[in-house]
């Protein structure tokens, strides 16, 4: 049971690359997040998923697209990277009435 | 739209000391309240968390946290610290069915010397 995973743990884009970043879970949890965090300013949620095939925008949705095509897995994509995107994205999934359970992050640098 | 304050950037204690860290909310109905702590490099870590009933939790690495609505506070507490409880620690309220949403707050890092 590896809980919550995420791919890559580390990337470096240049201005203008895109990207994909897996998260995957096998605790059959039916909701799942991307958040990102940057000093001084906590988690930031960004998109989230409440099953597989929906997806709805978070608090700082602009930049991000992502998709849920199954239950387990929940992608975040840059289409355009921007050094604003610079951050820490922290991937969470929960099953109804729990708590989330977070993956360890992935550090993305965009020069 | 809820919101969480933590006032204290960095907090300082002595190991063995108590500690307490303050969390305020703002939301409009019956909160779901969170504590997570991060070491660094890592994850969060679910330290406790209040859906309802009693108003003190107790949670894993022995912290507990009380709420009370009247002051729309949450905040966090450990009797004594050890110097492995050096983390930065995060403080969230869910809004949704079950805490769907969470609006964390801007972080509390400790530091505990020896």
């Amino acid at each position: 049971n590896a809980g919550v995973t995420q791919t890559p743990k580390f990337r470096v884009l240049k201005t203008g690359q895109s990207m994909t970043l897996l998260c995957a879970q096998d605790m059959n949890h039916e909701y799942m997040y991307w958040y990102r965090q940057d000093p001084g300013m906590g988690l930031r949620l960004i998109h989230y998923s409440v099953g597989e095939g929906t997806t709805a925008k978070g608090e700082v949705p602009d930049g991000y697209n992502v998709s849920r095509l199954k239950k387990q897995n929940f992608l975040l994509g840059l289409e355009s990277a921007a050094p604003s995107q610079t951050s820490v994205y922290f991937c969470a999934s929960r099953a109804v009435a729990d708590t989330q359970y977070f993956g360890p992050g992935t550090r993305l640098t965009v020069l | 739209a809820q919101s969480v304050t933590q006032p204290d950037i960095h907090i300082t204690v002595s190991e063995g000391a108590s500690l307490e860290l303050r969390c305020n909310y703002s939301y409009g109905a019956t909160p779901y309240l969170f504590w997570y702590v991060q070491s660094p490099g890592q994850g969060l870590q679910l330290l406790l968390k209040y859906f309802s009933g009693d108003t003190l939790v107790q949670g894993i690495k022995g912290f507990e946290a009380e709420f009370k609505r009247s002051q729309s506070s949450f905040n966090l507490r450990k009797p004594s610290v050890h110097w492995s409880d050096a983390a930065e620690y995060f403080c969230a309220v869910g809004a949704g069915g079950g805490g769907n949403k969470l609006t964390f707050g801007t972080g509390t890092q400790l530091k505990v010397e020896l």
